[in-house]
Formats: C-alpha cells, structure tokens, sequence
C-alpha cells in the first residue's frame, strides 16, 4: 500500500532550536510539496519541487526555513530557529505531475514551539 | 494568480439531508478543479477532480462536483449526508500553465447532525 511518510508525527521543541521534519514521497512521485496548517490561514504552500528541483518556495519565511530534496526518496523541511509561530501541521504531498493528478499526503507532524 | 474561496468554513446539516459546499476559484487559464476531504488528525484525500471533459464529476462516498465555467465555482454536493460525512472539505485549484501551483481553499467543516 503505497503512502506518503512522514516522520516525526509528533514534535514538542523549545523557542530557538532546530527542528527537522522529513518526508518519502511515494515511489515514483516526481513533485513534492509541503504545507503547513494553521486554524488561522488554513493550508499554506511552503514549498515544492518536481524533479527534486525547487519550483516555487515564495510561501516559506526565508530566514528560518528551508526545503531540501537530497534525493528522490527523502524531501526535509528545516526550521532554525524555531519560534512558538511555527505550531502547526505541516503536511508533505507527493504527485505524478501534479498538473492534473491527484496529489497524495502524509499524516503530517504536529510541530509544537513552547 | 489562480486563488479559491470556499464560502462558509462551518455547515451544518441533518442526517439525510443535502449536502452544499460552495467553491469558488479565480484563473486567468482553464483551471483543474479539485475536493479534498480531511478526517481528524489524518492528511487530506481526494474525493474528486475536474481536469476536461463532463463538467459534472462524481468521487466518492456518493459526492458529486460541477463545475461552472461562467460562475467560475465547482460546488460540492452529496444528496443524503451520513453522519460519517462530518469532516473538513478543501477546494483546490491547479492552472493548466506556469508553474501549476497547487492552492487550496481555507476549508469548510461539515457538521452531520442527528
């Protein structure tokens, strides 16, 4: 049963540290995006890629988060550092050529900044 | 820039009864279309999409979508809700050119009354 991955679900982490969140994409998948998901702006895109190639990442603050795909089996998201405006979802979606297909997500992992 | 509006972020209905999500989308190009439907603390999954063809498309659990070029909306409906319906329902737009963003709607909660 093929899936989006995403690990950790879960993330309590304090103001100013690091946090690295990772997705697998579903095998063969060539776009990757990430979301994050507040109660306040609903589903944000962050960032995505096709190709392992970044496409777009004008939603992401720039100063602390970054997106990376080192390989076509593993997307990150990065934030350094950490502040408590960070709480989220942040959901990983994976695609073939997400033109008109359906875009398939993870569970996501609860990010909570005290 | 293709950007969707979902009127109402909570409906509320009766078992049995009609089932009305309202989405309304802005394209400069032909748009593909699509529903989402999010479970508590899962990811999102498709219910249905739009691409060409019969403007009227149908997904799962008995949804149906139609979508209105001259009203520039793709309305979710479903004849007779279930109380397993009650769930969050995203409305997603992807222009057919540029970078095919995919951009969601801010949600509309569904509430299944007894």
């Amino acid at each position: 049963d093929a899936r989006v991955t995403q690990t950790p679900r879960h993330k309590v982490t304090e103001m100013g540290q690091e946090v690295t969140m990772r997705c697998q994409p579903i095998l063969g998948h060539n776009t990757v995006f990430w979301y994050r998901q507040t109660m306040m702006q609903g589903l944000e895109l962050l960032a995505y890629f096709r190709n392992r190639a970044p496409l777009d990442d004008s939603g992401m603050p720039k100063d602390r988060f970054s997106a990376e795909m080192p390989d076509a089996t593993l997307a990150t998201l990065k934030i350094q550092p950490s502040e408590p405006r960070d709480s989220a979802v942040y959901f990983c979606a994976s695609g073939l050529n997400l033109i008109n297909t359906e875009a398939f997500f993870g569970q996501g992992t609860r990010l909570t900044v005290v | 820039a293709q950007s969707v509006t979902q009127l109402g972020s909570h409906v509320s209905v009766s078992e049995g009864a009609l089932v009305l999500l309202r989405c309304n989308y802005s394209s400069s190009v032909p748009p593909y279309l699509f529903w989402y439907v999010q479970y508590p603390n899962q990811g999102l999954q498709l219910l249905l999409k739009y691409t060409t063809g019969a403007t009227l498309v149908k997904g799962i659990n008995g949804f149906e979508a139609e979508f209105k070029k001259s009203e520039t909306s793709f309305h979710l409906t479903k004849p007779s809700a279930h109380m397993s319906d009650a769930a969050e329902y995203f409305c997603a737009v992807s222009e057919a050119s540029g970078t095919y963003k995919y951009i969601f709607g801010t949600g509309t909660r569904l509430k299944v009354l007894a």
